[in-house]
């Protein structure tokens, strides 16, 4: 399974654009890449899935690069209700029910 | 409203009790999972139903069995258990499919208190 790391914790203000990193360097061919947003006392939601390049919804961009080593979550201008823990998952397709979080990414947005 | 129900939000029960968390998916998904999230530690995969078959059971200690009688529906089942299990169940659902998986949806959760 594809091991990730990501930064344990990161200030913002609100109005910033956040760009979070996650490191998953034994990514497997088959591997999806995941994002889930987590607030206290509250099961994850999910935010964004890609596989390679880019991909953008509603609420965020998904970068990832040809060697798919990494991906950037972007938040664009974010408000003092996107303070949360931030999760990057890496799937492996073929063995789909096989997703472990890691310690997240604490986000805090200041005023 | 999540699409994915789980009861009790909250429970506090003594080590010789026997309790049963619930949850509920309203989303057609064919995949269910547990989750146990404690303080300051990643959340941890318990068990895995794709299809009502249990295809993933992590090390979990006996006094944890879960039963999944249809693909809506998944319950935890609890008994003997020690204060180190107070935690945070969490129960998902996904659309598992040879392309992949889109994604779990999760509830809200139950805060357990072990006394």
């Amino acid at each position: 399974l594809a091991k990730t790391t990501q930064p344990i914790s990161m200030d913002s203000y609100e109005g910033q654009e956040v760009n979070i990193t996650c490191s998953h360097n034994n990514i497997a061919t088959n591997d999806y890449i995941t994002w889930y947003q987590q607030f206290p006392s509250q099961g994850p939601r999910f935010i964004i899935q890609g596989y390679k390049t880019k991909v953008t919804n509603e609420v965020a961009s998904l970068f990832i690069p040809a060697d798919r080593k990494s991906s950037t979550l972007s938040l664009p201008r974010v408000s003092l209700s996107d303070t949360a823990v931030y999760y990057c998952l890496v799937g492996d397709q073929n063995n789909f029910n096989k997703f472990y979080f890691g310690s997240g990414t604490k986000l805090n947005v200041k005023p | 409203e999540t699409g994915v129900t789980q009861t009790p939000r909250h429970l506090v029960m003594g080590m010789t009790n026997k309790k049963s968390l619930k949850c509920e998916q309203h989303l057609g998904h064919n995949a269910m999972y547990w989750y146990k999230q404690s303080a300051k530690k990643p959340l941890e995969l318990m068990f895995v139903y794709n299809f009502k078959e249990q295809t993933e059971n992590n090390s979990v200690p006996s006094r944890f069995s879960p039963e999944c009688p249809n693909s809506s529906h998944l319950f935890l089942h609890l008994h003997t258990l020690q204060p180190e299990d107070s935690a945070l169940y969490l129960c998902a659902s996904s659309q598992a499919s040879s392309t992949g998986v889109y994604g779990y949806t999760f509830g809200s959760g139950t805060r357990l208190t072990v006394v």
